[in-house]
């Protein structure tokens, strides 16, 4: 079975720039979560999702950060334009119980440079 | 709002040594306790969860944490470290309310080196 999967791995942009992270969650897993390591800092959450709607977004820094679930399989993060603060390893993971009770499964993260 | 410290950004044990990693939590309610670990080039995998019942949790590769309401803390332990336990190490906490849907928080991490 296929873990979460997350692209791309490492991205390099300047400031300005517009950056999208995709993840792909553990097939038949409603809920989806992205977080967010700003580097020495603990993992930050950013969202959750349950299948395509957005069941808790109070981790999202600010409107420049737009994240989106269509048909409720994939997820991308898009973030326009990127600031040199928001560089860090965005973390989407999945589960099929929503948490704490549901075990979450991490993706390897997606690195973001914004130089 | 809960929140978690771990004390200590990096630990050395030599192979073979006890492996202790400090946790302590803030939560205003009863909480579930997490720890994660996160191998080079790979995801955070659960180590072990404690949600209600036996304090003494056991989890993969031979760790376990004891919930110490008292004291706040969860520490994690391993009695003879070995070199493949070379990894970050991260504690976090939930709301531990049925029926509540709430976020999992993340420490710091701490990140363990094992020394031949």
């Amino acid at each position: 079975e296929a873990g979460v999967t997350q692209f791309p791995s490492h991205s390099v942009i300047e400031k300005g720039q517009t950056v999208t992270l995709r993840c792909d969650p553990i097939s038949g897993h409603d809920n989806l979560y992205w977080y967010r390591r700003v580097m020495g800092k603990e993992i930050k959450f950013l969202l959750h999702f349950v299948k395509e709607s957005k069941q808790d977004e109070s981790g999202m820094p600010n409107n420049r950060f737009l994240a989106e679930r269509t048909g409720g399989t994939y997820s991308t993060l898009k973030v326009q334009p990127a600031e040199l603060e928001d560089s860090g390893v965005y973390f989407c993971a999945s589960s099929q119980e929503t948490a704490p009770t549901g075990e979450l499964f991490f993706g390897e993260g997606s690195r973001l440079t914004v130089l | 709002a809960q929140s978690v410290t771990q004390l200590g950004s990096h630990v050395s044990v030599s192979e073979g040594a006890l492996v202790l990693l400090r946790c302590n939590y803030s939560s205003s309610v009863p909480p579930y306790l997490f720890w994660y670990v996160q191998y080079p080039n790979q995801g955070l995998q659960l180590l072990l969860k404690y949600t209600t019942g036996a304090t003494l949790v056991k989890g993969i590769n031979g760790f376990e944490a004891e919930f110490k309401k008292s004291e706040t803390s969860f520490h994690l332990t391993k009695p003879s470290a070995h070199m493949s336990d070379a990894a970050e190490y991260f504690c976090a906490v939930s709301d531990g309310l049925m029926n509540r849907d709430d976020k999992i928080i993340f420490g710091k991490g701490t990140r363990l080196h094992i020394l031949p």
